[in-house]
């Protein structure tokens, strides 16, 4: 059965200060693992497709990074409005196209 | 360009009714995904709709139904509703089945 797990459950951080959010996944033929931002009552926001071990895709003060296990999100020197809960979720050969996600961080950066 | 909405936003039932959701799928976009998210966990896969036939469904029971018209957008059915019903209901649609999903807001469903 795949599994998506998501380390830590939460986050705080002071403004500038960097850190790595972690998603180890264990699938059967991944197609695929993305990276969603959601913020409080919304719907998710999408960041990233990672496709296979190594690849490495950035944006702005975000960077995402994926092994054969796992999947890390760098965040480089955070701001305020990067407070946020950021889901993995990963796409494998034996479930179709479903997205399985993790349960996601919650990320706090305060001034 | 205009991104995936639904409605309605947020909606109130009682134990036992039935519930029709609504999703506009992104323009271009011919699949439709739908997920169930209760607090403080991931979205869970209800099924996805590729080109109006089903393809693809979780662990839902079969009064999770839905439907996807020629537009492609798509209904998320609910029937004899459940307490445990209570949660935000997301869709996503996509260029086609294996390419990144998109989200509407999600409505959000409280079962009393």
């Amino acid at each position: 059965e795949d599994q998506v797990t998501q380390s830590p459950e939460a986050l705080r951080l002071q403004e500038g200060e960097s850190s790595s959010l972690n998603c180890s996944y264990t699938v059967s033929g991944l197609r695929g693992l993305f990276w969603y931002r959601q913020d409080p009552g919304k719907g998710p926001e999408f960041l990233f497709t990672l496709y296979s071990a190594g690849e490495e895709k950035e944006k702005e003060r975000l960077k995402a990074t994926l092994t054969k296990k796992e999947s890390f999100l760098h965040i480089t020197a955070p701001k305020p409005e990067d407070s946020a809960t950021y889901l993995c979720a990963v796409q494998a050969g034996d479930s179709g196209y479903a997205l399985n996600f993790g349960k996601g961080t919650s990320l706090l950066v305060t001034p | 360009e205009t991104g995936v909405t639904q409605s309605p936003t947020h909606l109130i039932k009682t134990r036992g009714q039935q519930v029709t959701l609504r999703c506009s799928s992104q323009s271009g976009h011919n699949t439709v995904s739908w997920y169930q998210q209760a607090l403080g966990q991931g979205p869970q896969f209800i099924f996805q709709y590729y080109r109006e036939e089903e393809n693809g469904r979780g662990n839902f029971p079969p009064r999770f139904s839905g439907l996807q018209f020629p537009n492609y957008s798509s209904e998320l059915n609910v029937n004899a509703l459940e307490l445990d019903d209570s949660a935000l209901y997301l869709c996503a649609s996509s260029l086609s089945t294996d390419n990144e999903q998109f989200f509407g807001p999600g409505t959000r469903l409280t079962v009393l």
